[in-house]
């Protein structure tokens, strides 16, 4: 059974970086078939998704075009976890964020059949 | 990219009754959709992929239909566990995309 676990700050000043991590088990973040992906919901915005990391034989990224110049997502393999990073943080980034695995990719990106329990961070000084 | 529209925004139904939500797509998405279920403070979770296939553990009262540009999903006998807010989501073409949702709400 795949679990999901996020990690990291609640509250981010405008301007600065939002970080989290995902914690994996069950499954490995080196897989040759998962993707694994950031997402987040807002009541302006809906469930959207950010990006993503994954492995075939070298690692790729793959980014939103309304995220890209600020968006990090890094691998880490000697924890089995995987990170996100949003520079230059404003209050219309506060949303609830959700790391989702894609278990095997389908079509052009694959199905989130794997999610985190989702960090509500909020953008404000 | 492909904008998913899910209608109505709001359903109002009887428990023990039929549920019937749209999604519709501004291209089609073959039959490259799934559909979750959200309840308040939780994850979306996977009910559907596949366009019609259940997910592992999924009641057989979910089913999902159609192809192209407008699939379904339907409720066949509303429970009280199925209270909750539905979205499709597409991953026929790059990026992948949600739908706005619809509320299933007790009547």
């Amino acid at each position: 059974q795949v679990q999901l676990q996020q990690s990291g700050p609640g509250l981010v000043k405008p301007s600065q970086t939002l970080s989290l991590t995902c914690a994996i088990s069950g499954d490995s973040v080196s897989s040759n078939s998962a993707t694994w992906n950031w997402i987040r919901q807002s009541p302006s915005r809906g469930l959207e998704w950010l990006g993503r990391t994954y492995y075939r034989s070298k690692w790729y990224n793959d980014y939103a075009v309304s995220v890209k110049s600020r968006i990090t997502i890094n691998p880490d393999t000697s924890k089995n976890h995987f990170s996100l990073q949003l520079n230059s943080v404003t209050p219309e980034d506060t949303a609830v964020y959700y790391c989702a695995r894609v278990g095997t990719v389908v079509g052009a990106t694959g199905y989130f059949d794997y999610w985190g329990q989702g960090t509500l961070v909020a953008v404000s000084s | 990219e492909i904008v998913m529209t899910q209608s109505p925004a709001t359903l109002s139904v009887s428990p023990g009754e039929r549920a019937t939500l749209s999604c519709r797509a501004s291209q089609s998405v073959s039959s490259n959709l799934a559909w979750f279920q959200q309840k308040p403070g939780q994850a979306p979770s996977l009910l559907i992929y596949g366009a019609s296939t259940r997910a592992t553990g999924i009641p057989a009262r979910f089913s999902g239909s159609g192809s192209g540009t407008e699939l379904t999903l339907t409720i066949s006998s509303l429970q009280s566990e199925d209270f909750a807010v539905y979205y499709c989501q597409q991953y026929n073409d790059w990026p992948p995309t949600f739908g706005g949702g619809t509320k299933v709400e007790i009547k």
